[in-house]
């Protein structure tokens, strides 16, 4: 079953904004990961955060866990037109590094 | 380029048919993956290959049958193909240890 749920599914900013999207999971984790999917490609690896760290900083991305709340949040700064694209969470719970991947949110940065 | 490479990057067939879908890494990558991503973009696991070892077989078909030649290719072959089959199918890689995984462009399979 599908593990992470994220919010909100479409959210659109302009450049320059920040944007925020959360994730929720389920059941216990070794780490948390955020991918990007621009429109008809595949997956890039955004930032890996552990369950024992609390947050985390690449670039203009700021990456925050919460294991208490089974929660996650992904922070982008000062956001460009660029990042137009979908995000999505994945838990990695298991030993052989199966990801369950959230539905992701659809974040669209208007110039 | 150093990469996950798929082929073919389209694939339309007909209902019953049988196609493979391949994965190459040059990554010098131990294990390797098969996602597959529905139109709601929703992306779920089907196999995983730790050095041609299967170590990941969620609940799929039989109809969808992976190989591994070797630890850098990873194959898809789906016999029978049905109009449910239609989907983005992703390879994936990731290094042992290190849990990011990279991913291929993605096949764009659809069932007629």
């Amino acid at each position: 079953s599908q593990q992470g749920e994220e919010d909100p599914q479409a959210l659109s900013i302009q450049e320059g904004e920040n944007a925020t999207m959360n994730c929720s999971y389920k059941t216990s984790i070794n780490n948390l990961q955020w991918y990007r999917q621009n429109s008809g490609r595949g997956l890039v690896h955004l930032i890996l955060i552990r369950s024992n760290e609390r947050e985390k900083h690449s670039g203009r991305l700021r990456v925050t866990l919460d294991t208490s709340k089974k929660s996650s949040s992904l922070l982008i700064t000062a956001s460009r037109a660029a990042d137009t694209a979908s995000y999505f969470c994945a838990t990695d719970g298991s030993w052989t590094g199966k990801l369950i991947f959230g539905q992701g949110t659809t974040l669209q940065v208007k110039p | 380029d150093t990469a996950v490479s798929q082929t073919p990057k389209y694939l339309v067939t007909q209902m019953g048919n049988d196609k493979s879908i391949k994965c190459e890494q040059n990554l010098g990558h131990d294990t390797m993956y098969w996602y597959k991503q529905d139109s709601k973009k929703f992306l779920k696991i089907m196999f995983s290959y730790n050095n041609k070892e299967l170590i990941i077989n969620e609940t799929v078909p039989n109809r969808f049958s992976p190989k591994s030649p070797d630890k850098a290719h990873l194959n898809l072959h789906i016999n029978s193909l049905e109009l449910g089959d239609s989907a983005v199918y992703f390879c994936a890689s990731s290094p042992t240890g290190v849990r990011e995984q990279y991913f291929g462009p993605g096949t764009r399979l659809t069932v007629t």
